[in-house]
């Protein structure tokens, strides 16, 4: 299996910050990468794919980056309604399974 | 109005089967694969399973390798996951997601709201 980690895990900033989130791979993924957002108690939402690709209708001040084994998700002014938990999930290939990260949890400072 | 609803969840005893129902609405269902994902309380997103538009894949996590099916009728627009011997690891929520393209993508582009699956005595 592919292992995806995600740091930090928890994350306190303020509106307007710049945040960053990053998630690296055990072997290499090229840029089949996504990345959702959860809010609690709901489903997660598709932001990205394609490690930098942004979803319809999501936000500019979202943006993500990285290719092999290193990635990169950008909130570029933190707002309000960005307050929940990122995942960022591969999916290489079924032959070693989709896997997500274990979260990061952006939280209000 | 593009959606997906899952249905069936509920309270099962450990070593019992179960079988979750996802209804889709506003696409063309049998041009999509679908993916089943679960998550158990407090934590992280796992992936469970995939099938083909035309279910003729299927690709299966281990931890439920030989334990759970997914399949799916295209003229009912619905796909299921039929879940035997049930442990209590199992107890999750468990969203379906639509697949980027046939299935082969891996990439889910929309989620249905999530069912509730605990297994317990």
């Amino acid at each position: 299996d592919i292992q995806m980690t995600q740091s930090p895990s928890t994350l306190s900033a303020s509106v307007g910050d710049r945040v960053t989130i990053t998630c690296r791979a055990s072997q290499s993924i090229n840029t089949w990468l996504a990345w959702h957002q959860q809010k609690p108690g709901k489903a997660p939402k598709l932001l990205m794919y394609r490690a930098s690709t942004l979803e319809s209708g999501v936000p500019s001040r979202f943006s993500g980056s990285g290719s092999g084994t290193e990635f990169t998700l950008t909130i570029s002014s933190l707002q309000p309604e960005d307050f929940a938990t990122y995942y960022c999930q591969q999916y290489n290939s079924y032959s070693t399974g989709l896997t997500f990260g274990g979260g990061t949890k952006v939280e209000i400072k | 109005q593009v959606q997906l609803v899952e249905s069936g969840g509920g309270v099962v005893q450990p070593g019992r089967s179960l079988r979750l129902s996802c209804a889709a609405s506003g696409f063309t269902f049998s041009s999509y694969g679908m993916h089943w994902v679960r998550q158990a309380p407090g934590k992280g997103l796992e992936w469970v399973g995939v099938i083909w538009h035309d279910g003729s894949n299927e690709y299966y996590a281990d931890s439920v390798k030989g334990r759970f099916t997914v399949s799916r009728d295209n003229s009912k627009n619905t796909v299921y996951l039929q879940m035997n011997s049930l442990r209590a690891e199992d107890t999750s929520v468990y969203y379906c997601a639509r697949d980027w393209g046939n299935g082969a993508s891996g990439a889910f582009d929309m989620w249905g709201q999530g069912i509730l699956v605990t297994v317990s005595s």
